[in-house]
């Protein structure tokens, strides 16, 4: 089945600082979703991105798809930007999204 | 537009007791689906649907867990007979194309 590797599983920076999140997935994805989770919240969607870039805001996602990879990069860090981030791929024409185990951000001010 | 709903919010049982999730998806969505998502750990998918019919329910412990979605809106997840490994939030989900999850139910099981 379809694996999914997120790193790091854990990074703490001071306000102000930038992330980078990686994401790898063992087979061509059709689907790639970014997703966020506050701690005890639901999961929302931060991007759909099979391939290419797409920017919302102080985040950017880019896909690679023929590398199996996608990065999620936040630009100046806010504490509001705390939580998990899960990346998710999807392969073939189903609809079986397979979740990587998440990336802990801590923002302190 | 609603989003995904689900209730109850949460759920404390004991070994042995029985206990139904609900969902509502959000309308126009034919795929609904059902993970659960144990603590610091990312979701895994127990079933999904399109309209009415079971697409993949192979992570489903069929024993215990049963989901319906009788009319192609609603869903429903039971577990039988709850277990402390059962510990969990179960989430609900529904796509037309992207997943929109909904708040979750937590689960604990004594």
């Amino acid at each position: 089945g379809q694996q999914v590797q997120q790193s790091p599983a854990s990074l703490v920076l001071q306000e102000g600082e930038n992330a980078e999140l990686q994401c790898n997935f063992s087979s061509t994805a059709t689907r790639l979703q970014w997703f966020y989770q506050h701690p005890g919240g639901r999961l929302v969607s931060l991007f759909y991105n099979p391939s290419g870039t797409k920017h919302t805001g102080r985040l950017t996602s880019t896909t690679v798809t023929n590398e199996r990879r996608s990065s999620l990069h936040i630009s100046s860090s806010q504490t509001t930007d705390s939580g998990t981030y899960f990346c998710a791929s999807l392969q073939g024409t189903g609809s079986k999204l397979s979740f990587g185990k998440g990336a802990k951000l801590t923002v302190s001010p | 537009e609603a989003g995904v709903t689900q209730s109850p919010r949460y759920a404390v049982l004991q070994e042995g007791q029985a206990v139904s999730f609900w969902c509502d998806p959000i309308s126009g969505h034919d795929t609904l689906y059902w993970y659960q998502q144990p603590r610091d750990q990312g979701p895994q998918l127990l079933v999904y649907f399109r309209d009415e019919a079971v697409i993949d329910n192979s992570q489903l412990p069929s024993d215990r867990f049963s989901a319906v979605r009788p009319k192609g809106t609603n869903s429903t997840l039971k577990i039988q007979s709850a277990k402390q490994g059962d510990t969990a939030t179960y989430l609900c989900a529904s796509s037309f194309y992207e997943q929109y999850f909904g708040p979750g139910t937590r689960l604990t099981v004594l």
